[in-house]
């Protein structure tokens, strides 16, 4: 069957280091793959999208990568601060055109 | 320019009730998706529309349906209310219709909703 896994349900990150956070699927061939943040109580907010053809992509201190191979997305955050303390999300196309999204990974940044 | 805007932000109802969201989307975004958010299930996708007509579906019961008008806004209702559809219902806007392409979507800050 088809699953999204993200890889711990909570993260706990020193200040200034580097948050990695993995997202794994199974039996999805996906064009692309996105990374969303969501505040307690807020919609998700989109951070950085992937394609299939491209290995890694970067947006100021976030980098995403894509192994097709694998079928695993890393998400980093390099130089984290308290304010980068959120849950954040992947999301694929299923194959079918709906996107579906992992349970997401809670990220805590302690200062 | 403005965000997407959804309505109410908050809502109680009791079993056997029946509720209609609804979802503004960003100005100039024609494509608009709904969303269930619960803790033990995640993000589930409950349909899409595209120029007024609903283009794809999750799973869900016929209970949950929408529709969307020729200003692109949208409107989800939940007829006969169950504890399980407690949940935060969230809304989603995109420039144009999810296969064409880079699709980033906009949400909405969501709409709790209790049912008792």
């Amino acid at each position: 069957s088809q699953k999204i896994e993200q890889n711990s349900e909570a993260l706990n990150i020193q200040e200034g280091k580097t948050a990695t956070l993995t997202c794994n699927y199974t039996n999805y061939s996906p064009a692309y793959l996105q990374w969303y943040r969501q505040d307690p109580g807020r919609g998700p907010v989109f951070l950085l999208l992937i394609r299939e053809n491209e290995k890694e992509k970067r947006k100021e201190r976030l980098k995403v990568t894509f192994d097709t191979t694998l079928k695993q997305s890393l998400f980093h955050i390099t130089a984290s601060q308290p304010a980068d303390s959120a849950t954040y999300l992947c999301a694929l196309d299923g194959g079918n055109e709906k996107l579906t999204f992992g349970t997401g990974t809670r990220l805590t940044i302690i200062p | 320019k403005a965000g997407v805007t959804q309505t109410p932000r908050y809502l109680i109802k009791t079993r056997g009730q029946q509720v209609t969201l609804s979802c503004s989307p960003i100005s100039g975004h024609r494509s608009v998706s709904w969303y269930q958010q619960t803790p033990g299930q995640g993000l589930q996708f409950l349909f899409e529309y595209f120029s007024e007509t609903q283009r794809n579906k999750g799973n869900f019961p016929g209970r949950f349906s929408g529709r969307q008008f020729s200003n692109s806004r949208s409107e989800m209702n939940v007829s006969t209310l169950e504890l399980g559809d407690s949940a935060l219902y969230l809304c989603a806007s995109s420039l144009v219709y999810r296969p064409s392409g880079h699709n980033e979507q906009f949400f909405g800050p969501g709409t709790r909703l209790t049912v008792l």
